[in-house]
């Protein structure tokens, strides 16, 4: 099993849709979780940091649940220029070493 | 916030030539930074672990030898790919944290590497 599992998707959804993503983690210990956005051939960028309590950044909420071991990401009101690919980034104790999801495409259409 | 400055953003060059990609951060320090490889719609790859003032730590199945990671300062580490084929063409990204092993990664800019 992967580390780190995200639905590659596309998903296709209108604009003003709500979409959400899952990402789910294998290791308890993990203790730092991030949302990426990565448009195509340009470097990821950091969209939010997930904290234990969730959290939300405009259009944007992140959540945690360290019982079933994911995070989610729920975009309301979706634009077109929401169209990307969406990382999850989870950090483990230890050695900190980044490991990322390899990407749920988002497909944001008039 | 965080920048990371990540040069060249492009190069093309011959088969068996050496290329050598910097990795900058700006306005903090960091022991830290990670080099990344990502194929046309596939996800990003991590290459190595690049700790200041020591070895490079390189995954499974990455040529320590054929990727030199240098990491000289707290600001600056280097990857240079040497005697570049065609099959090493790809979109090279760096990271780096700043401070706390907690805090989110931020990457340069990448780098689009093409060895015609």
């Amino acid at each position: 099993r992967k580390e780190v599992e995200q639905d590659p998707g596309p998903f296709n959804v209108p604009e003003g849709a709500t979409v959400a993503f899952n990402c789910t983690y294998s290791n308890s210990a993990s203790q730092s979780f991030f949302w990426y956005r990565q448009d195509c051939r340009k470097e990821p960028k950091l969209l939010m940091s997930v904290y234990s309590s969730g959290n939300e950044d405009g259009r944007f909420t992140a959540q945690l649940n360290r019982a079933s071991q994911y995070i989610s990401l729920l975009i309301r009101d979706s634009k077109l220029s929401d169209s990307a690919t969406y990382l999850c980034v989870v950090l483990s104790g230890g050695s900190y070493i980044p490991t990322f999801g390899r990407g749920t495409s988002l497909i944001v259409h008039p | 916030g965080a920048v990371v400055s990540q040069h060249p953003s492009w190069v093309i060059c011959k088969s068996g030539t050496s290329v050598k990609i910097e990795c900058r951060s700006l306005d903090f320090q960091a022991t830290t930074m990670f080099w990344y490889r990502q194929f046309p719609k596939q996800s990003l790859m991590l290459m190595a672990t690049s700790n200041e003032g020591s070895k490079a730590t390189y995954e499974q199945g990455v040529e320590k030898d054929k990727f030199l990671i240098n990491h000289a300062s707290l600001t600056l580490s280097t990857l240079t790919v040497t005697s570049a084929h065609p099959e090493d063409s790809s979109f090279y990204i760096c990271s780096a944290q700043n401070q706390g092993a907690n805090s989110p990664l931020h990457f340069g800019n990448g780098t689009r590497l093409t060895v015609t």
